[in-house]
């Protein structure tokens, strides 16, 4: 299975900053194309809701503070400027190949 | 718009099964994958597997070969998922997603314990 490292674990950011969260892969996750990887938010108490897509693809309805980029085995997820709203665990996952993984997860503070 | 509604949530036994439906509603059931994802507190996200409910092709992880099964009821738009044999490591919240995960289940909170 592909792993994939998600860093740091926790993060602190200060009011219309900027955070940013990465997560590498343990062996490409890319074509010359696409990258397959997505980001997700989530809450407590609800289920992710997916952010990114093809590692740089806005998915609708999404701000445009959340912005995605990478390829290969290195992706980063940046947010700015921050929102109280952001508070949440972010993930990345990639649909390379069966079983898609999911990162250990970021938690994002806003101060 | 397009939902998936979840079944509530279980207390059960151990070495008992249950069963977790997934209602879905304003898109073509048929033709899209619906994945299920397992999540324990301090173990994050776990892809358990996935079904084409047109075919009923499955797709599973290793891990919970054995586990899980998947089936699907094109007639009410009705996925679901039997867990088997449960034990204390199968308490936890379990989502179904729409193939492209753009949509979730609210999630369903399994609590095994004697």
């Amino acid at each position: 299975d592909i792993v994939l490292t998600q860093s740091p674990a926790s993060l602190a950011v200060s009011l219309g900053q900027r955070a940013t969260i990465s997560c590498r892969a343990s062996q490409s996750v890319s074509t010359s194309s696409y990258s397959y990887m997505q980001w997700y938010q989530q809450k407590p108490g609800q289920p992710p809701k997916l952010l990114i897509k093809y590692a740089s693809n806005l998915e609708s309805g999404v701000p445009a503070r959340f912005s995605g980029s990478g390829s290969g085995t290195d992706f980063t997820l940046n947010i700015h400027p921050v929102e109280e709203v952001d508070t949440a665990t972010y993930y990345c996952q990639h649909s390379w190949e069966i079983p898609p993984t999911f990162g250990g997860g970021t938690k994002l503070e806003i101060k | 718009q397009v939902q998936l509604q979840q079944s509530g949530a279980e207390l059960m036994k151990p070495g008992a099964s249950v069963k977790i439906s997934c209602k879905t509603s304003d898109y073509t059931f048929s033709s899209y994958w619906i994945e299920w994802v397992k999540q324990r507190p301090g173990h994050g996200l776990e892809w358990i597997g996935e079904i084409l409910p047109g075919s009923g092709i499955t797709n599973y992880n290793v891990k919970f070969k054995g586990k899980a099964t998947f089936t699907a009821d094109t007639s009410s738009n009705t996925a679901y998922m039997q867990l088997s044999s449960l034990t204390s490591e199968d308490s936890a919240v379990y989502y179904c997603a729409k193939g492209n995960y753009s949509h979730w289940g609210q999630g369903t909170l399994v609590t095994v314990s004697a």
